[in-house]
């Protein structure tokens, strides 16, 4: 395992329009993260998986965002409608934990990203 | 809310020693984490600080100090390839269901011959 994939690298697509973005986690981990990152700033929390289960959704999230994780692996973030101001950079990083046992570095595995460009 | 506070650029030469520091206002917090960010690259893990004190991993060290909500990133012996983007970042813990990641917003080094 080369570690977390994302997939595309890159969408540019109209306002108005519905994208969808992909992210494989480390396969062992149970732990799945989304962030957005725009220029000049660090990484802002979306949303967070453990196994299927969506633990916590930012209030940055606008019901025009979605999140999956079906099968406890894979995940999909989809923003419908999309606006010039989700142009930006989508990170997913995985990690092991759970319950109180939570891994003592604390460290998350980051994806390459997908960049999103909205025109 | 929930805020960190970095300086926004550091410039320094090959070989120096460089000192990132953060300060933070959080609620729930958990540790203190350092990563590091390329141009167009994803963040990578440096350090991560639970409990008071200084934590070191080859050339970089990084301290806490949860009474004054304060942490610093130390690099030593730095190379041309340290010139990246340098994140603090808190993790947040609420019962121990989450650990989710909040950042400040990061320090550019830049690393001069």
């Amino acid at each position: 395992d080369t570690g977390v994939s994302q997939d595309p690298r890159h969408k540019i697509t109209k306002r108005g329009q519905n994208v969808t973005f992909r992210c494989d986690p480390i396969s062992e981990h149970n732990r799945l993260y989304w962030y957005r990152q725009t220029l000049g700033q660090g990484p802002e929390f979306l949303t967070y998986f453990q196994n299927e289960a969506q633990l916590e959704k930012s209030r940055l999230l606008s019901d025009r965002f979605s999140a999956e994780r079906p099968k406890g692996s894979f995940s999909t973030l989809e923003i419908q409608r999309t606006e010039q101001g989700d142009s930006a950079m989508y990170l997913c990083a995985s990690s092991l934990g759970g319950g109180r046992a939570l891994s003592p570095r604390n460290e998350q595995f980051f994806g390459p990203g997908t960049r999103l460009t909205v025109l | 809310g929930q805020s960190l506070e970095q300086p926004s650029e550091v410039t320094a030469v090959e070989g120096a020693i460089v000192q990132i520091n953060c300060t933070y206002q959080t609620s729930g917090f958990y540790g203190l984490s350092w990563y590091q960010q390329h141009d167009g690259g994803a963040p990578t893990f440096l350090s991560y600080n639970g409990l008071d004190g200084l934590e070191e991993t080859g050339r970089f060290s990084s301290f806490l100090s949860r009474s004054d909500s304060y942490g610093y990133l130390l690099l030593q012996e730095l190379q041309m390839k340290d010139s990246a983007s340098y994140f603090c970042a808190v993790s947040l813990n609420y019962g121990g269901a989450t650990n989710k990641l909040i950042f400040g917003t990061g320090t550019l080094l830049a690393v001069q011959p």
